[in-house]
């Protein structure tokens, strides 16, 4: 089936600094695809829509500036933490989005553990 | 704001039959019905889905009544392995963006 791959599984990195985190489909292309940002014990939030060849869409209170999306090719979705602190410090997941074109229900990334110290 | 209400947690045993409802009070005519499970430090994996009556794949049942209102996922004979946050979710298929909006979920823990 479709497969959402995602890198890196887990990084570290010093507040302030920039972290990207890349969202590939291995067998289809993707126009759309998701964010979400999940704390512990607490369930996926969405962040934003990526979308292939436009400008990503926000959900209400994430700041676009400080998580930039790119969308540049119908497999790659790529989010940039910009001037990581550690309150975002967060799993960070990304998905597929399912069509009724083809009767498949959304993918999701094996997540991404961001530790900002 | 997430669309379906369901139990925050549930205990089980080995070997018993786990079912677990989801409230869909607001379901639009559109909506599919999807469960998913995620594993501590994973991300989601799908589980089933379906529109109305029964649905049944290799791993688990979805039962949903006419009304739709509600749906409820049951697990057969679950194993320690089966211990994992299950989500319900409305999917709207042929939206501009079919985006899934996570809510509380349900933490199944199997004891021995």
């Amino acid at each position: 089936g479709a497969v959402v791959s995602q890198h890196p599984s887990r990084v570290i990195c010093k507040s302030g600094t920039s972290v990207k985190i890349e969202c590939r489909s291995l067998d289809f292309q993707a126009t759309t695809m998701f964010w979400y940002r999940q704390f512990p014990k607490q369930s996926l939030m969405l962040m934003a829509t990526s979308n292939e060849g436009s400008k990503a869409t926000y959900e209400q209170g994430v700041e676009k500036d400080k998580f930039l999306i790119n969308h540049a090719s119908l497999t790659l979705s790529t989010l940039t933490v910009t001037s990581a602190h550690p309150e975002d410090s967060s799993f960070y997941i990304c998905s597929s989005a399912g069509t009724e074109e083809m009767n498949t229900e959304a993918f999701f990334g094996q997540g991404t553990r961001l530790t900002v110290v | 704001l997430a669309k379906t209400t369901q139990p925050i947690s549930m205990d089980s045993y080995e070997g018993q039959e786990v079912n677990i409802t989801c409230s869909h009070n607001n379901i639009a005519t559109n909506d599919y019905i999807t469960w998913y499970q995620q594993f501590p430090s994973q991300g989601p994996r799908f589980i089933i889905q379906g529109y109305k009556t029964k649905v049944t794949n290799e791993v688990a049942s979805l039962f949903i009544p006419a009304d739709r209102k509600s749906s409820t996922l049951s697990l057969p004979r679950v194993s320690l392995s089966d211990t994992a946050v299950y989500y319900c979710l409305e999917y709207p298929w042929g939206g501009a963006t079919n985006k899934l909006i996570f809510g509380t979920g349900t933490l199944l823990a199997v004891q021995p």
